[in-house]
């Protein structure tokens, strides 16, 4: 069984549409949690970043993460067309300089 | 203004060449990294460097070797190309003590034909 397991989709939602992407893991000392967008042919960038159970907003994108759960999601309002791009999910332990990632979830938003 | 360069982009070449990808970051980081992603878009990590260390060294070939000239600079060299070495290659850095926030270059599209 894999550390993290993400769907690699690809996932297909009309536009304005609320999108959930999602990720499971196994390990309970991961102390952070991340997602990456990575648009075709380029690199990861980093879109949310924490480290507490709960939700976090940053605009159009909600993290949330339920430790007790092992369970971690990424709510996407509105989705554009621009949004259609491949989600990573990641997470580590502070004491470690290596993250672990998810396989990611190809998504296409459909104007 | 480039956080994270990588070069070349595009790297087409025969099996049982010898070549060379480069990385600089221009964001004062003090750890950088290696990673693979393969055609399913799995990110694996190869190797990290922190202050010109060797800190990371997963399985990986010996083929492959990763130098540090300084803490700006990762660059990778493989030896003998084989098909499966076929992926995109990503450079990627990150302050410690600023979370774990990596940055990414563009990636190297290598194509071993």
């Amino acid at each position: 069984q894999k550390e993290v397991e993400q769907d690699p989709g690809p996932l297909s939602v009309p536009e304005g549409a609320i999108v959930s992407l999602n990720c499971t893991y196994s390990n309970s000392a991961f102390q952070y949690f991340m997602w990456y967008r990575q648009y075709s042919r380029k690199g990861p960038e980093l879109l949310m970043y924490t480290y507490s159970s709960g939700n976090k907003e940053d605009g159009r994108f909600t993290a949330q993460v339920d430790k007790s759960s092992k369970y971690i999601s990424l709510f996407i309002r509105d989705s554009q067309p621009s949004d259609s791009a491949t989600y990573l999910c990641a997470m580590g332990v502070h004491s470690n300089y290596q993250l672990i990632w998810g396989a990611g979830t190809k998504l296409i938003i459909k104007p | 203004d480039t956080a994270v360069s990588q070069t070349p982009k595009y790297l087409v070449t025969q099996m049982g060449n010898d070549k060379s990808i480069k990385c600089e970051q221009n964001l004062g980081h003090d750890t950088m990294y290696w990673y693979k992603q393969d055609s399913k878009k799995f990110l694996k990590i190869m190797f990290s460097y922190n202050n010109k260390e060797l800190i990371i060294n997963e399985t990986v070939p010996n083929r492959f070797s990763p130098k540090s000239p300084d803490k700006a600079h990762l660059n990778l060299h493989i030896n003998s190309l084989e098909l499966g070495d076929s992926a995109v290659y990503f450079c990627a850095s990150r302050r410690t003590g600023e979370g774990e926030k990596l940055f990414f270059g563009s990636g190297t599209q290598l194509s071993v034909l």
